[in-house]
């Protein structure tokens, strides 16, 4: 079992609507949890973190955690073409103290 | 100038060459850490670094090596470079447990 998991994609949403992205992941005691874009050929760049199960919003931005079911989500309101990227989940692994990523879902906003 | 500053930018070597890709950083933090991006595979990652003499093997460290010359300074080494080594590279460092990853530009490695 990978150590974080999300669904490649690719998902298409358009402009204006709600892109829900999701990641699970094995580590029981995971304590931090993040969320980068990236856009092709650029370096991952932080959007979100969460730390605490539930809600935390930020602009357009809300990152679930759900510590029970080993799950973080992303929704992204109000779709823009400007958030067609690639969505990576991180976690560190606690024992390790290693930021795993997984692998990716490529997000594209149709106008 | 970047935080994360990666050299060389692109470089293309050839099969068993050896080839050491570098990686400094002005942002005071102790880890650092190189990962590996291919098609579909998200970031994954070769080795990381605590401090100077606390280095650790990520997933995929065969066939790399890494020097932590001084905590600004982490250095990436393939001894003899394949054809699928061919990636892009990310050095990225963070200031302590629970915390993100900042990243670096990255280097756009081709073996042929």
């Amino acid at each position: 079992q990978k150590e974080v998991e999300q669904n490649s994609g690719p998902l298409s949403v358009p402009e204006g609507a709600i892109a829900s992205l999701n990641c699970t992941y094995s580590d029981r005691v995971s304590q931090s949890f993040f969320w980068y874009r990236q856009y092709s050929g650029k370096s991952p760049e932080l959007i979100m973190s969460i730390y605490s199960n539930g809600d935390k919003e930020d602009g357009r931005f809300t990152a679930q955690l759900n510590k029970a079911s080993q799950y973080v989500s992303l929704l992204i309101r109000d779709s823009q073409p400007s958030d067609s990227a690639t969505y990576l989940c991180a976690v560190n692994i606690k024992g390790a103290q290693k930021l795993v990523f997984g692998q990716g879902t490529r997000l594209t906003i149709n106008p | 100038d970047a935080d994360v500053t990666q050299t060389p930018r692109n470089r293309i070597t050839k099969t068993g060459k050896r080839i050491m890709l570098e990686c400094s950083q002005t942002k005071g933090h102790d880890r650092m850490y190189w990962y590996r991006q291919d098609p579909g595979l998200g970031l994954r990652l070769i080795y990381y670094s605590f401090d100077v003499k606390d280095i650790n093997k990520g997933e995929i460290s065969d066939g790399y090596s890494v020097s932590r010359q001084a905590q600004a300074k982490f250095s990436l080494s393939l001894e003899s470079a394949i054809p699928n080594q061919t990636a892009l590279y990310f050095c990225a460092t963070g200031e302590g447990a629970n915390t993100e990853a900042f990243f670096g530009q990255g280097t756009r490695l081709t073996v042929v």
